[in-house]
């Protein structure tokens, strides 16, 4: 049990364009998640959390116009990079936190990750 | 706020032998999760382990374990009889619990790169 899928796993896209990203809870459902995005070498850094049916919010210094989230359904997050430039280009971790209301089950679980690479 | 720290940035281990790694944090909480990630080459989280603040028997997974301090704040995790296939980046992360009033992220650490030596 509680699988996240992140498609897709690989993206090359030219500068200017728009990536959609999504992430799903295969097997729970999720009011929230979370999108992450990772330079090599280093730790997870905290984009946005989305939550169902609600504006996602986002961390400081990430810019909410280029980095859109949507988070449609209790299973589903969204995240699209708008007019991607080769500076966008990156690893992106998303995860979905299991809220149902137990101790023993709040955790966070987390898709495979894109790498995006902007030409 | 909380933070995390892990202050050994790599180390290794040879395989069937023991590690262990250590993580700190600092936090007004008293109640909180904790847990150790994996991150290996493929680069997928992989949860290795969780305890809940107000547990106090240090919790176990197979070969993993952790010794939770919490008055020292320290959370190390121990690996026994080490295989190739540890060989990851790990991350110690601290989270608030859901309270149904909001949902807070996962405060991670810089991390641990562990190899396990043949």
């Amino acid at each position: 049990g509680a699988v996240v899928s992140q498609h897709p796993s690989r993206v090359i896209c030219k500068s200017g364009t728009s990536v959609k990203i999504e992430c799903r809870s295969l097997d729970f459902q999720a009011t929230t998640m979370f999108w992450y995005r990772q330079f090599p070498k280093q730790s997870l850094m905290l984009m946005a959390t989305s939550n169902e049916g609600s504006k996602a919010t986002y961390e400081q210094g990430v810019e909410k116009d280029k980095f859109l989230i949507n988070h449609a359904s209790l299973t589903l997050s969204t995240l699209t990079v708008t007019s991607a430039h080769p500076e966008d280009s990156s690893f992106y971790i998303c995860s979905a936190r299991d809220e149902v209301p137990s101790a023993s089950t709040d955790t966070q679980y987390f898709g495979p990750g894109t790498r995006l690479t902007v030409l | 706020a909380q933070t995390v720290t892990q202050s050994q940035p790599e180390m290794s281990v040879q395989e069937a032998e023991t590690v262990t790694l250590s993580c700190t944090y600092d936090t007004s909480e008293s109640n909180y999760y904790l847990f150790w990630y994996k991150q290996p080459p493929s680069r997928q989280m992989i949860l290795v382990i969780r305890q809940e603040a107000y547990k106090q028997q240090n919790a176990t997974e197979n070969r993993f374990s952790v010794n939770f301090q919490k008055a020292a704040k320290s959370f190390s995790l121990k690996i026994s009889d080490s295989q190739l296939g540890d060989t990851a980046m790990y991350f110690c992360a601290f989270m608030r619990p859901y309270s149904g009033a909001g949902s807070y992220q996962l405060t991670f650490g810089k991390g641990t790169k562990l190899s396990v030596i043949p």
